[in-house]
């Protein structure tokens, strides 16, 4: 099976704009989960959506949204960006099952200048 | 989910056994301990897990002592391409994960 894909792999902005960021779950996987990488904070839970809902959601800001379409594709966007959400976004699929291993993407980083 | 601690670091010598500890004092019965790794700005990579009994795949093997209070990941001839940031992460099916600060492992030639 193909692993997950994140598009685009690296994005600059400048701050006060919004981004879109993609992800293609492993092929059978209901469950999308995103992160934040920063060297400051490390690895930190954004949110996670299942067949369409968010159901976990991490302590962030309401700027950081997400959705799931019904092909279980994933996206998130962050609006009015600041420096601070300078990082590597990383998206993770899991079929949501008994052992619900989580499989991550290689990342999307972004620059917010 | 309960807390887990591991060491920030740790060296190993290439070819040897990397023994990689995590303390998870406080786990709970329904809680699996799950060990991750990063190389350098790249997506975690999934090794192990394991609820009570000691697990083995193609990559690690997986001890967890038999009050469940604590585990051990064993890479058993580390390689060069094994330098990486280990997570250990104890969680309920079901939740999401908490990555911590992990172990820096390097292997040293």
């Amino acid at each position: 099976k193909a692993g997950v894909t994140q598009t685009p792999r690296y994005l600059i902005k400048t701050r006060g704009q919004q981004v879109t960021l993609s992800c293609s779950p492993i092929s059978g996987h209901r469950s999308v989960s995103w992160y934040q990488q920063t060297p400051g904070q490390g690895l930190q839970f954004l949110f996670e959506y299942f067949s369409e809902t968010q159901r976990n959601k991490g302590n962030f800001p309401g700027r950081f949204s997400g959705r799931q379409f019904s092909n279980s594709r994933s996206e998130m966007n962050v609006s009015t960006l600041e420096l601070g959400d300078s990082a590597l976004y990383l998206c993770a699929s899991s079929e949501r099952g008994d052992t619900d291993t989580q499989y991550f993407g290689p990342g999307t980083r972004l620059t917010v200048l | 989910d309960a807390k887990t601690t591991q060491p920030p670091s740790m060296d190993c010598a290439e070819g040897r056994a990397a023994n990689l500890p995590c303390n998870h004092s406080t786990i709970s019965g329904n809680e699996y301990v799950y060990w991750y790794r990063q190389i350098h700005s790249q997506g975690p990579q999934y090794i192990i897990h394991g609820l009570k009994n000691n697990e083995t795949n193609e990559m690690a093997s997986l001890i967890i002592t038999e009050d469940r209070k604590s585990s051990t990941l064993i890479l058993p001839h580390a390689t060069l391409r094994d330098t990486a940031v280990y997570y250990c992460i104890v969680r309920v099916i079901g939740n999401q994960f908490y990555f911590g600060t992990g172990t820096s492992l390097t292997v040293i030639p």
